[in-house]
């Protein structure tokens, strides 16, 4: 078993359609993250959650919606999405330690295709 | 904001050959990552850096942290036909638990 895993790997929609993307960690993690990888751009960060909570939402559309349960699950709901949001959308976790955070350990992403 | 420079945008080398990438910023970081990403997959991690003028191994995989905390590398040496894919550095700025990506090196080896 790896120690991020995503699903579903695929996912096409209409930008009317509401979707969600699911992550599990492994590793026993306190934070984890979901990334958006677009061609040529580097990864941008979209959301953080430490122990659950929410600490990070980088200016992303409310048409991403994110939702941590517990420590171990990361969702992120999609409705009304546009074109331009098809991308890969990958979510890591690390472990929060100190001042910072240690090594980012990523899924294998869920690529997202928006008609 | 802040940025990584992360040089060669690509590489197309014979097989058996060695190759350098590097990763550059005006920022300072206290972690430094490099990671393999091929089509269709996630990035996997290849080798984290701590310290400054720390210098790890993986393998056929050398990293450097640079001593100014501004800047790092990665060596493959000897490559191999399965090297091809894209790398990335990953920064954690100092005093923060975020990491900023370079935009990744994509070598391809050819046999």
């Amino acid at each position: 078993e790896t120690g991020v895993t995503q699903t579903p790997r695929h996912l096409v929609m209409g930008m009317t359609n509401k979707k969600s993307l699911k992550c599990e960690q492994h590793l026993g993690h306190n934070a984890m993250y979901w990334y958006k990888q677009s061609a040529k751009k580097p990864l941008e960060l979209m959301f953080v959650y430490n122990f659950k909570e929410q600490t990070e939402n980088n200016s992303v559309p409310s048409r991403f919606s994110p939702e941590c349960p517990n420590s171990s699950h990361l969702f992120l709901h999609l409705h009304t999405l546009q074109p331009e949001d098809s991308a890969l959308y990958l979510c890591a976790s690390s472990q929060r330690q100190g001042g910072g955070t240690g090594e980012l350990f990523f899924g294998e992403g869920s690529r997202l295709t928006v008609l | 904001g802040q940025q990584l420079n992360q040089s060669p945008q690509s590489m197309f080398i014979q097989e058996g050959e060695d190759v350098s990438m590097n990763c550059t910023s005006s920022s300072i970081f206290n972690t430094w990552l490099w990671y393999k990403q091929e089509p269709g997959e996630g990035p996997v991690l290849l080798i984290a850096l701590y310290k400054a003028g720390e210098l790890t191994s993986n393998g056929r995989l050398t990293a450097q942290f640079g001593i100014t905390r501004k800047d790092s590398f990665l060596n493959i040496s000897a490559s191999i036909p399965s090297d091809v894919g894209i790398y990335f550095c990953a920064g954690q700025l100092t005093g923060t638990y975020k990491y900023i990506f370079g935009t990744g090196t994509r070598l391809k080896v050819l046999a």
